[in-house]
């Protein structure tokens, strides 16, 4: 069964240091991948997604995703977190020709913390 | 513009009471609809998804069903609460586009 992996279950980072949060899929064949963040109190939000094509995702407030094909791994990069960057992020993945569900599973979630 | 309703927002409920979970889409038809648990340390995790009216899959053996008596509605029950049951419940549609769109949540606390 397909599975999402993320190793990093509790992040505790300073302002202005880099941020990588590990992601990794157990599916063989192609995926859509996302990542979706989650602020204390609010929804969840798509920060970014990959269908196709560059595998150098950009998203929103400066993240970033690389998707490795050969590592069936989407990890998430931010050069500089801020404060405002705490918040849990949860990886996803869905198979765009998995029948009519297009199921979307989920890691675990990483929840980071940046202090001032 | 796509809706998703979700309510009530936050619910209290003794043991081995029944539980009803409403979600609504608005501005879309014929959408996929999911249930998915979001349990401290665990994730979110797939309860149930829909592709059309009666059409529900489970994902996970448990105490708790899904129904889609309309094509925008679907509904999250339960005849006895357990206490396993508490946790934040999301309920989500997607389109031809693979986006998903989530509701707001229902926290559910069993006592």
């Amino acid at each position: 069964a397909q599975s999402v992996s993320q190793h990093n279950h509790h992040v505790i980072l300073s302002e202005a240091a880099s941020l990588e949060l590990g992601c990794n899929y157990s599916y063989g064949g192609t995926v859509n991948l996302f990542w979706y963040v989650q602020y204390p109190g609010q929804h969840l939000q798509l920060l970014l997604k990959y269908f196709s094509g560059d595998p150098l995702v950009k998203g929103i407030k400066g993240f970033e995703a690389e998707f490795i094909k050969s590592k069936f791994s989407f990890n998430l990069r931010k050069p500089s977190v801020q404060w405002s960057d705490t918040a849990e992020y949860f990886c996803a993945v869905s198979r765009p020709f998995g029948g009519a569900t297009n199921k979307l599973i989920f890691g675990t979630g990483t929840l980071l913390a940046v202090q001032p | 513009s796509q809706t998703i309703h979700q309510w009530p927002a936050t619910l209290v409920q003794p043991v081995g009471s029944p539980l009803s979970l409403e979600c609504t889409v608005e501005g879309t038809s014929n959408p996929n609809l999911y249930w998915y648990r979001q349990a401290a340390g665990r994730g979110l995790q797939l309860l149930f998804y829909s592709v059309g009216i009666g059409q529900i899959s489970s994902e996970v053996p448990q105490n708790l069903s899904a129904s889609r008596p309309q094509d925008r509605q679907f509904i999250l029950s339960s005849k006895k609460l357990l206490l396993s049951d508490s946790g934040f419940y999301l309920c989500a549609w997607s389109g031809q586009d693979y986006g998903y769109t989530f509701g707001s949540g229902t926290r559910l606390t069993v006592v």
